[in-house]
């Protein structure tokens, strides 16, 4: 079965760098990925999609790249702010003509220190 | 828009008791997902419905799970007779596309304890 990995270790980066975090998963590459942010308390916030046919996109200072031979995703947020410290949730969605349903990554929690 | 509405936002039962959590969609959003978070398992998807419809209810853990949707505005998932091991985030969220290829907005979560 489908298996997703994100670091499991808290990520602490100084404001103003470049924040990565990374999502692995270990089968079938899914027809779309997804990223989102949890606030502590709160539920997940969409922040991006990229299909599989794409291999990057951006949105403000968010990029995400998609590698399917790396079966890997990479999450950058660029000039990182103390307001960008929350838990990045990676999500797979196999697609319409999939049986399975979307599954989601236990999380990345991310700390900017001023 | 007031986003997707969850009710209660904590609930503390006992076990053997059963549960009632409520989620109003966006309205115009047509399909409708409930999902369990917990630190062990992470966010479970647990069903989903389309138009009203139960599409997939595969992650439902037990059959003291259960969930309906009598109208576009309305849903809620029992969980009868409750257990400990049921405590966690119950989240609720829906989009406007059959599936998850859209946007999925999520609620605020109902946080269950179960004693």
């Amino acid at each position: 079965s489908q298996k997703i990995e994100q670091n499991s270790e808290a990520l602490n980066i100084q404001e103003g760098k470049t924040a990565t975090l990374t999502c692995n998963y270990t089968n079938y590459s899914p027809a779309y990925l997804q990223w989102y942010r949890q606030d502590p308390g709160r539920g997940p916030v969409f922040l991006l999609l990229i299909r599989e046919n794409e291999k990057e996109k951006r949105k403000e200072r968010l990029k995400v790249t998609f590698d399917t031979t790396l079966k890997q995703s990479l999450f950058h947020i660029t000039a990182s702010q103390p307001a960008d410290s929350a838990t990045y949730l990676c999500a797979l969605d196999p697609g319409y003509s999939s049986a399975s349903k979307i599954i989601f990554g236990s999380g990345t929690r991310l700390s900017i220190r001023p | 828009d007031a986003g997707v509405i969850q009710s209660p936002r904590h609930e503390v039962t006992e076990m053997g008791q059963e549960v009632t959590l409520r989620c109003k969609p966006i309205s115009g959003h047509n399909s409708l997902f409930w999902y369990r978070q917990t630190m062990m398992r992470g966010l479970e998807l647990l069903i989903y419905f389309n138009n009203n419809v139960p599409i997939d209810d595969s992650g439902m853990p037990e059959d003291r799970f259960s969930a309906k949707m009598p109208n576009a505005s309305f849903s809620t998932l029992k969980i009868q007779p409750s257990e400990p091991r049921d405590s966690a985030v119950y989240f609720c969220a829906s989009s406007t596309l059959a599936g998850h290829r859209d946007t999925q907005y999520f609620g605020p979560g109902t946080r269950l304890t179960v004693l």
